[in-house]
């Protein structure tokens, strides 16, 4: 089975401070890791992915993400906030390695930023 | 336009109704999901489709509850007999290839339910 947590419901930054979205993820495999962003009344937009490779992935936005192995994590990052940045954030996994093929969505992340 | 499409916008029906949802994929995507996201909730899948493969209706929550794809088109989701727990956003996405594949899926802004 694949799982995403993200333990944070809402996160508050003051504009120009770093963001960061915390998820951590359940695979039996290797995993797909994913970040999509949402704006009220709007579907979801693709932010980043991670396939292989380097653990530091970069997307749109100016927004990162590092994943971690060990600690089954794959938080999202911004090293200075803008007030436009607010909105619902989601983590997605899949398990590459399993027939187990659906994407498995967290329960979301609503970022504030304050001016 | 380029991206995903889905009509309508908002759906206000009442309770015992049968609705149709609507989904234009971007062009050449071969793959195509629905998903139901309830207020203050993630997405929950509910059917996807790949090219002429037979659909992955595996999250359908009830036989309420249908879909159909022509081709690498158009697809419909079907919801008779409409109850007050159907309300919510329902999202449509398409990719270049199914789900063995790298690509992201690419969402339209979805159809938002409301069951009086």
């Amino acid at each position: 089975a694949q799982s995403v947590a993200q333990p944070e419901d809402q996160v508050n930054v003051a504009e120009g401070n770093p963001l960061t979205v915390k998820c951590t993820y359940s695979v039996s495999g290797n995993p797909y890791l994913f970040w999509y962003v949402q704006y009220p009344n709007r579907g979801l937009q693709f932010l980043l992915k991670y396939i292989t490779g380097d653990n530091l992935v970069k997307g749109s936005y100016g927004f990162e993400a590092e994943f971690n192995k060990s600690q089954t994590s794959f938080h999202l990052k911004k090293p200075s906030a803008l007030v436009s940045d607010s909105a619902l954030y989601f983590c997605a996994v899949r398990d590459m390695d399993t027939n187990d093929y659906k994407l498995s969505f967290g329960a979301g992340t609503t970022v504030t930023v304050r001016a | 336009g380029a991206g995903v499409s889905q009509s309508p916008s908002n759906k206000v029906t009442e309770k015992g109704k049968d609705v149709e949802l609507r989904c234009d994929p971007i062009s050449g995507h071969t793959a195509l999901y629905w998903y139901r996201q309830r207020l203050g909730q993630g997405l929950e899948f509910l059917i996807y489709f790949q090219g002429n493969s037979a659909p992955d209706k595996s999250g359908l929550p009830s036989d309420r509850f249908s879909a159909e794809r022509t081709g690498e088109s158009v697809s419909t989701l079907t919801i008779q007999r409409t109850q007050q727990e159907d309300s919510a956003v329902y999202l449509c996405a398409s990719s270049l290839q199914g789900w063995g594949s790298r690509q992201p899926q690419h969402f339209g802004d979805g159809t938002r339910l409301s069951i009086l």
